[in-house]
């Protein structure tokens, strides 16, 4: 079943923070977050286990609540490079992901 | 380290025409593989996943069908295209449970 993002899109200015919710309504096992820009292919940001994990990459992290589904990724101090299409996908230990929307994420300067 | 290849970058095809889309990874053995579409401006759709040789799950019943020939093979066809075939088309891999590497994509065109 797909997870559900919020929200759908978001402007920031650079230096601004966001942060991108996903939740599920099925037990999962990990929660991956993707980016893609217009044009390319997803790119692969991280991943999450169950256990709660907080991950980081650069200056974008993402938190685990596996108790409630959930799943959020932080953009601090957004940067022009962080503009793209924020795609969360959901594992429940069946060797596929089911992915949100996506969340569109504009940085302007 | 891991490669994974598609091919053709893009194709433009007409309606009823048949279709044939490669991907191949490097670097790894025994990975699971995927066949995502994606219709502009929306989300990912999962097609056909594969764990093994000759072992294809089907995601979505369609005229699309998938093999997998070689351990780090895998193709995606099709005998009449549609014209809602058109999408970007994204082969991925992965060892579960881990992270998923996606390919850079065929964007096809029917017309």
């Amino acid at each position: 079943q797909q997870p559900v993002q919020s929200p759908q899109a978001v402007i920031l200015r650079e230096g601004e923070d966001a942060v991108i919710n996903c939740s599920s309504s099925k037990a999962l096992y990990s929660v991956h977050w993707y980016r893609q820009k217009h044009g390319e292919a997803p790119v692969f940001l991280m991943i999450l286990l169950k256990g709660g994990e907080q991950k980081g990459h650069e200056k974008i992290s993402a938190s685990f609540n596996e108790k409630k589904q959930q799943s959020s990724l932080y953009l601090t101090a957004s940067q022009l490079s962080y503009s793209g299409t924020y795609f969360c996908g959901t594992d429940q230990n069946d060797y596929k992901l089911s992915f949100g929307a996506g969340t569109t994420v504009t940085v302007r300067a | 380290s891991q490669t994974i290849h598609q091919w053709p970058a893009t194709l433009v095809q007409p309606v009823g025409s048949p279709l044939s889309l490669e991907c191949t990874v490097e670097g790894t053995s025994n990975p699971n593989l995927y066949w995502y579409r994606q219709a502009a401006g929306r989300g990912l759709q999962l097609l056909f996943y594969s764990v093994g040789i000759g072992q294809i799950s089907s995601e979505v019943p369609q005229n699309l069908s998938a093999s997998r020939p070689q351990d780090r093979q895998f193709i995606l066809s099709s005998k009449k295209l549609l014209l809602s075939d058109s999408g970007f088309y994204l082969c991925a891999w992965t060892r579960s449970p881990y992270e998923q590497y996606f390919g850079p994509g065929t964007r096809l065109t029917v017309t």
